[in-house]
């Protein structure tokens, strides 16, 4: 597609419940990032993965949380036992790194996000 | 660690008036840095960083910023702000290494634009 696509937009969740995101990078971009995005906050870094692994979970913020690539495309997000702080914005975005100076020559672009509303 | 600081929440400016939205940063070294914009229900969308070279770099949208190493700043202007820039305006700052992930946010400046 034509940039970063995100699903669902909302997601209205029951306290305890599992939920799934998913974002779609641009076609061809090798790296892939999930941020949180609270009210009145910046973007927390989550994880990123370069294909189909995750060099970098460290933004994870407990164990509920967990995240999957797959065919070194589509990512899915996974929020078990949700919590009513896991309310936020989801943001996903990809970029096209080819190893030079980390990637952060070559344009990050960001989905629309998701929305998640824990109650 | 690095850190990044946007001392105003909330900036209301005049349709045709300048704007200039702060941001300061704390790294040791020379580090890399970023505008985005994010428009209500919208990812975020670059609007201009700087490496290294020229500290005065243009962006998208007519926007510009400069990079002050005495200051610690990498100020965000525009000399005539249209209705369509209301949205919020992220300053970020990452190491000269490592990537993406290694990029810390700003906590962001909501821009509203009056007739």
């Amino acid at each position: 597609g034509a940039g970063v696509s995100q699903s669902p937009s909302n997601k209205v969740t029951e306290k305890g419940k599992d939920v799934e995101l998913r974002c779609d990078p641009i076609s061809g971009h090798t790296a892939l990032y999930w941020y949180r995005q609270s009210l009145g906050q910046g973007l927390e870094f989550l994880i990123y993965f370069q294909g189909n692994s995750a060099p970098d979970k460290s933004g994870l913020p407990s164990d509920r949380f967990s995240a999957e690539r797959t065919g070194g495309s589509v990512s899915t997000l996974t929020i078990q036992r949700t919590q009513q702080e896991d309310s936020a914005v989801y943001l996903c975005a990809s970029s096209s790194r080819r190893g030079l100076a980390g990637g952060l020559e070559e344009t990050q672009y960001f989905g629309p996000g998701t929305r998640l509303l824990v109650l | 660690a690095q850190s990044v600081t946007q001392p105003d929440i909330h900036i209301t400016v005049s349709e045709g008036a300048s704007l200039e939205l702060r941001c300061n940063y704390s790294y040791g070294a020379t580090p890399y840095l970023f505008w985005y914009v994010q428009s209500p229900g919208q990812g975020l969308q670059l609007l201009l960083k700087y490496f290294s070279g020229d500290t005065l770099v243009q962006g998208i949208k007519g926007f510009e910023a400069e990079f002050k190493r005495s200051q610690s700043s990498f100020n965000l202007r525009k000399p005539s702000v249209h209705w369509s820039d209301a949205a919020e305006y992220f300053c970020a700052v990452a190491p000269n290494s490592g990537g993406y992930q290694k990029v810390t946010f700003g906590t962001g400046t909501k821009l509203q634009v009056i007739p």
